[in-house]
């Protein structure tokens, strides 16, 4: 089993939709998720960092944590044409030192005007 | 947070050729890291590239093959050497800095992208 799983997609959906998309992992001891978005031909930028269980809102986007499923998610409200990217989930263990960042192999999402 | 460029951002290149990929960053870093992404896959980290010291290489990647050079605290390279097609992906450089909840968080290039034919 992976260590982070995460369903490439693509995912299309019209402006205005709400979308979610998930990553599952198997490592509990994971405790800092990060959501990063990258644009076609960019390198990615971190969206939205969570420290443990629970959920954070930054404007569109909400960030939820279950750490007794190993599941996050990432939610987009009222979608736009400019959030068309691939989504990538990210977590780690441990703040700093050596420890490395896993990543998901990300979700591709198209929105449509 | 950091602002990295990278050159080439994108290169085609001939079998059994080898590419130098250059990474600045304009601030001072103690750690610089190295990413492959390929088509399909999770971003995977090649090295960590320490200024004065060797690279640290994670499993499956080795210093003949992707040789690193860190002269100072803003520069880095990437050599990919004696290149096939399986090396086609795209390298990211990447560092670690402060964000904005004051958590350490990773801040990458706009990457290059290599094609070998």
């Amino acid at each position: 089993q992976k260590e982070v799983e995460q369903d490439p997609g693509p995912l299309s959906v019209p402006e205005g939709a709400i979308v979610s998309l998930n990553c599952t992992y198997s490592n509990s001891a994971f405790q800092y998720f990060m959501w990063y978005r990258q644009y076609s031909r960019k390198g990615p930028e971190l969206l939205m960092y969570t420290y443990s269980s629970g959920n954070k809102e930054d404007g569109r986007f909400t960030a939820q944590v279950d750490k007794s499923s190993k599941y996050i998610s990432l939610f987009i409200r009222d979608s736009q044409p400019s959030d068309s990217a691939t989504y990538l989930c990210a977590m780690r263990a441990r703040q700093g030192g050596s420890e490395k960042l896993v990543f998901g192999k990300g979700t591709k999402l198209t929105v449509n005007p | 947070s950091a602002v990295i460029s990278q050159k080439p951002s994108r290169d085609i290149c001939q079998r059994g050729t080898s590419l130098t990929i250059q990474c600045q960053v304009d601030s001072q870093v103690t750690m610089m890291f190295w990413y492959r992404q390929q088509p399909g896959q999770s971003l995977t980290l090649i090295a960590t590239a320490n200024q004065g010291s060797e690279a640290t290489y994670e499993s499956g990647f080795v210093i003949d093959k992707f040789p690193i050079s860190r002269p100072n605290l803003t520069f880095s390279t990437l050599t990919v050497s004696n290149m096939s097609p399986e090396d086609s992906s795209i390298y990211l450089c990447s560092v670690r800095g402060q964000g904005a909840s004051g958590a350490n968080v990773l801040t990458f290039g706009a990457g290059s992208r290599l094609t070998v034919l």
